[in-house]
């Protein structure tokens, strides 16, 4: 069975500091997909990133930066020099990968509520 | 490129009554899924269609919901009857394996059971 646990329920910052999001999955799959997704008060869940399980390398994409560590199962998100726009609910996820490359339903962790105060 | 379409996008009903969602995924994707999102909670899986098959419904509770997606575009997901916990954002989304199977969701329904 897959889990996905973001232990932090809610995080509250000022604007401007660095902040990361904890992530740890559970698979007993050897290949798998890894994901952030972002849900604003609107409510749309808006696709922040995809990893694959045999791409460890860390990414960067303006100020945000994921680090994949299989050592410790771990998927963990940080925003660097936060802005009021990020405040939101991050939802990280995990998905089977099938030969050929395609993907299972996603399993969601239960999201951690960011908020960024001016 | 318009994106999932769901509706509709609020719906109140009285527990017993059965009620129906649609969803309309982005052109060309084939593959379509069902979630339920409780407050507070992260979204899970009901349902996976690969165009007009269900190959993952383990999650979906068949004595009362059930849900079609005919000619592999458009879906219905229903439930019949509705109870008190059923009160939940139900969402949708579409990948395609060509768009390296990116999940894209739609805004949900947001269903309230009195």
């Amino acid at each position: 069975a897959q889990k996905v646990t973001q232990a932090q329920t809610e995080i509250s910052v000022v604007e401007k500091e660095d902040v990361t999001l904890d992530c740890v999955y559970e698979t007993r799959d050897t290949t798998y997909y890894l994901f952030w997704y972002k849900q604003p008060p609107s409510g749309e869940l808006v696709f922040l990133i995809r990893r694959n399980s045999f791409d460890e390398q860390n990414e960067i994409s303006g100020r945000y930066s994921w680090n994949f560590q299989k050592s410790t199962s771990s998927f963990n998100f940080t925003i660097t020099a936060s802005q009021v726009v990020d405040s939101a609910v991050y939802f990280c996820a995990l998905s089977e990968m099938y030969s050929g490359g395609g993907a299972d339903g996603l399993t969601f962790g239960k999201g951690t509520h960011l908020i960024i105060q001016p | 490129e318009a994106g999932v379409v769901q509706s509709p996008r609020y719906k109140i009903i009285e527990k017993k009554q059965p009620v129906a969602f649609w969803c309309n995924p982005i052109s060309g994707h084939n593959t379509l899924y069902w979630y339920l999102q409780n407050l507070g909670q992260g979204p899970e899986l009901l349902i996976r269609y690969e165009n007009e098959e269900a190959v993952d419904d383990s999650q979906l509770p068949k004595d009362r919901f059930s849900a079609e997606r005919l000619k592999g575009v458009d879906s219905t997901l229903k439930i019949q009857p509705a109870e008190l916990g059923d009160s939940a954002v139900y969402l949708c989304a579409s990948s395609s394996r060509d768009r390296g199977d990116e999940q894209f969701f739609g805004p949900g329904t947001r269903l309230t059971v009195l």
